[in-house]
């Protein structure tokens, strides 16, 4: 059954380095895997973008393994501001986006 | 800010009725995917379209339907709205790549059916 997981929440201090992985192994050959940030009533942020190997940005580090069923997104040191639901999003053969679950990460002080 | 603009930002309606929602794309953007936000889950892909065609669709039922415009805004029709169909809708917007697009999303509509 072609799913999109995530773990849903994920605690940590102020800091430190957080990794969230999603599970996608249904993706289309040809696509990108995008992660979003998204705070409570307000549309996702786009955070990073890969379609393999590694990305990296001024936020946030993307590793995406040679069969692309999975993607890490790493956020180097977390800060309070950080504390948001985290999302994969991945395009499924027949054209269907998908988007994970969500993972809740809480930053504390 | 992404330069989607979603309207209305919130609206109520009563089950049966229909509603359409609207939405703006970025400049430059070709491409306009809807999604449907339940309270405390995930986005729910309903469709998308590119140059004013459908180009993929969730697991919809036929009463969400769409257009877009040659401008490339986009509306989201909903008929005989049913007690479920209260959440967040967002838009996001595109432009298709060789490997595929970024979407940026606007800040939703937060529809609520009594």
């Amino acid at each position: 059954l072609a799913k999109t997981t995530q773990p849903i929440s994920m605690d940590s201090y102020e800091g430190q380095e957080v990794n969230i992985t999603c599970s996608h192994n249904n993706i289309a050959t040809n696509d990108y895997i995008t992660w979003y940030q998204q705070f409570p009533s307000q549309g996702p942020r786009f955070i990073i973008q890969g379609y393999k190997t590694k990305v990296t940005n001024e936020v946030a580090s993307l590793f995406i393994p040679a069969d692309r069923k999975s993607s890490t997104l790493s956020l180097p040191r977390v800060s309070l501001s950080d504390t948001a639901v985290y999302y994969c999003l991945v395009r499924e053969y027949g054209n269907k986006l998908v988007f994970g679950a969500g993972t809740i990460l809480r930053v504390k002080s | 800010e992404t330069g989607v603009t979603q309207s209305p930002t919130h609206l109520i309606k009563t089950r049966g009725q229909q509603v359409t929602l609207r939405c703006s794309s970025q400049s430059g953007h070709n491409t306009v995917s809807w999604y449907q936000q339940a309270l405390g889950q995930g986005p729910q892909f309903i469709f998308q379209y590119y140059r004013e065609e459908e180009n993929g669709r969730g697991n919809f039922p036929p009463r969400f339907s769409g257009l877009q415009f040659p401008n490339y805004s986009s509306e989201l029709n909903v008929n005989a709205l049913e007690l479920d169909d209260s959440a967040l809708y967002l838009c996001a917007s595109s432009s298709v790549g060789s490997f595929g697009e970024t979407q940026y999303f606007g800040p939703g509509t937060r529809l609520l059916v009594l």
